[in-house]
């Protein structure tokens, strides 16, 4: 059964500091890889996705890796800003076409 | 990137009466829609696959009589919480993958149901 876990849980950071967000997950045979984000109430918005065949996404100050091998992915956040506040999840979906969600980064970036 | 509503947003009803969420894929079509469920600060726990044409697939601990599934055209998925109860209360969100494109899911931006 797909595990999928993020660590840490909850993260509190100045202003301006690069942020590393960990994904990992139990079974490697994974189709692909998501990583959301999450305001309070709301849905879900897509932030990267990454194929199962790749290494890595960029998208503006977000980079997010995959080693498929290890089960594990990386959410990169460059200068982080007060307005990347919220719940990053990751979620990988399997080949037996199911998403199986992570557990959730709770971030807060405070002035 | 493609778009997925939902409706209504929010919804607050009576116990026992029966509430009907609507998933839609506004300029994809998608053969599978799949709806989650998710408590305060936890996270979002899978319910059931929506095929299009064919009956749901619940997961386990899921009651398919409790919440109906309903896929009628490629771009419409149902949910109805039959005679809700307040442990019915939960944030309720679909997602839909774009065929034509890298099979990424799409939300939608989910309903909170609250049962009196």
């Amino acid at each position: 059964k797909q595990e999928v876990t993020q660590i840490p849980a909850a993260l509190s950071v100045p202003e301006g500091e690069n942020l590393v967000l960990n994904c990992s997950f139990t079974d490697s045979a994974i189709y692909n890889l998501q990583w959301f984000r999450q305001d309070p109430g709301k849905g879900l918005t897509s932030l990267l996705l990454i194929q199962s065949s790749q290494r890595e996404q960029t998208s503006g100050r977000l980079n997010a890796s995959l080693d498929k091998s290890s089960g594990r992915s990386t959410l990169y956040i460059a200068a982080s800003q007060p307005g990347d506040s919220a719940t990053y999840l990751c979620a990988v979906l399997s080949n037996t076409d199911k998403l199986i969600f992570g557990t959730g980064t709770r971030l807060q970036v405070f002035p | 990137g493609a778009v997925v509503s939902q409706h209504p947003s929010r919804v607050i009803c009576k116990s026992g009466t029966s509430v009907k969420i609507e998933c839609r894929s506004l300029d994809f079509q998608a053969t599978t829609m799949f709806w989650y469920r998710q408590f305060p600060k936890q996270s979002l726990m899978l319910m059931a696959t929506s095929n299009e044409g064919s009956k749901a697939t619940y997961e386990q601990g899921v009651e398919k009589d409790k919440f109906l599934i309903n896929h009628a055209s490629l771009t419409l998925s149902t949910l109805t919480v039959t005679s809700a109860h307040p442990e019915d209360s939960s944030f309720y969100i679909c997602s839909a993958r774009d065929l034509g494109g890298t099979g990424e899911l799409f939300f939608g931006e989910g309903s909170r149901l609250t049962v009196l």
